[in-house]
């Protein structure tokens, strides 16, 4: 079975363009997250999602950032007017949040490496 | 404020003997932790997981030890191999904040042959 995918796997962009990342869960997964890890830093939580409810977007560092998942299939991170400080590595990971208490676990796909130059 | 600590940034041990990551972590919500390894340019792979009810896991080489009271976790891998060598995460969370993993900075092991 396909694991998460996200693409592209590398992006360089010129300060000030928009850029959209993507991410494809692993089938099943209604939960889905976001996280980044900047150079020398620890993952940084972005954005959820689960089902249809509304998305948790408290990770969400300025309002250059957004993010949208169609059901429970492809999610999109859009970061627009890209700063230098928005390079890192972009990571997606996806759950079955088996709901209520239950924990479950987060897969991870490769990442996005975005470079601002 | 690091809700989640791995206090030792990197680790050597000999193939064959144990490896001990440790993690110590502040927020008593924390219910769920997990242990993911990670190689250079790829995203972190999940290795194993220990709920709050438990005080250890255990996954063939890997066990992971909880103590709840010290706001503390290990991960012991035994023995170790060369290809264990990569970065270890700690990663914790709790149903109050839809299960968002909190990281630790990652313990960077080596395993020497």
């Amino acid at each position: 079975g396909a694991g998460v995918s996200q693409s592209p796997s590398n992006k360089v962009t010129e300060k000030g363009k928009d850029v959209e990342l993507r991410c494809d869960p692993i089938s099943g997964h209604t939960a889905l997250y976001w996280y980044r890890q900047r150079l020398g830093q620890g993952l940084e939580f972005l954005i959820y999602f689960q089902g249809n409810s509304a998305p948790d977007k408290s990770g969400l560092p300025s309002d250059r950032f957004s993010a949208e998942r169609t059901g429970e299939s492809v999610s999109t991170l859009t970061i627009q007017r890209t700063q230098q400080e928005d390079s890192a590595v972009y990571l997606c990971a996806s759950s079955l949040a088996q709901g209520g208490g239950g924990t479950d676990t987060q897969y991870f796909g490769p990442g996005t490496r975005l470079t601002v130059l | 404020d690091q809700q989640v600590k791995q206090n030792s940034p990197s680790l050597s041990v000999q193939e064959g003997r144990i490896s001990i990551l440790n993690c110590d972590y502040t927020n008593s919500m924390f219910d769920y932790f997990l242990w993911y390894k990670k190689y250079p340019a790829e995203g972190p792979t999940f290795l194993i997981s220990i709920s709050s009810i438990k005080d250890k896991n255990e996954d063939g080489r890997f066990t992971v030890f909880l103590n709840k009271s010290a706001k503390h976790l290990s991960l012991h891998i035994v023995p170790s191999q060369p290809g264990d060598s990569a970065v270890y995460f700690c990663a914790a969370s709790h149903a109050g904040n839809n299960r968002k993993l909190i990281w630790g900075l990652g313990t960077s092991l080596a395993v020497n042959p």
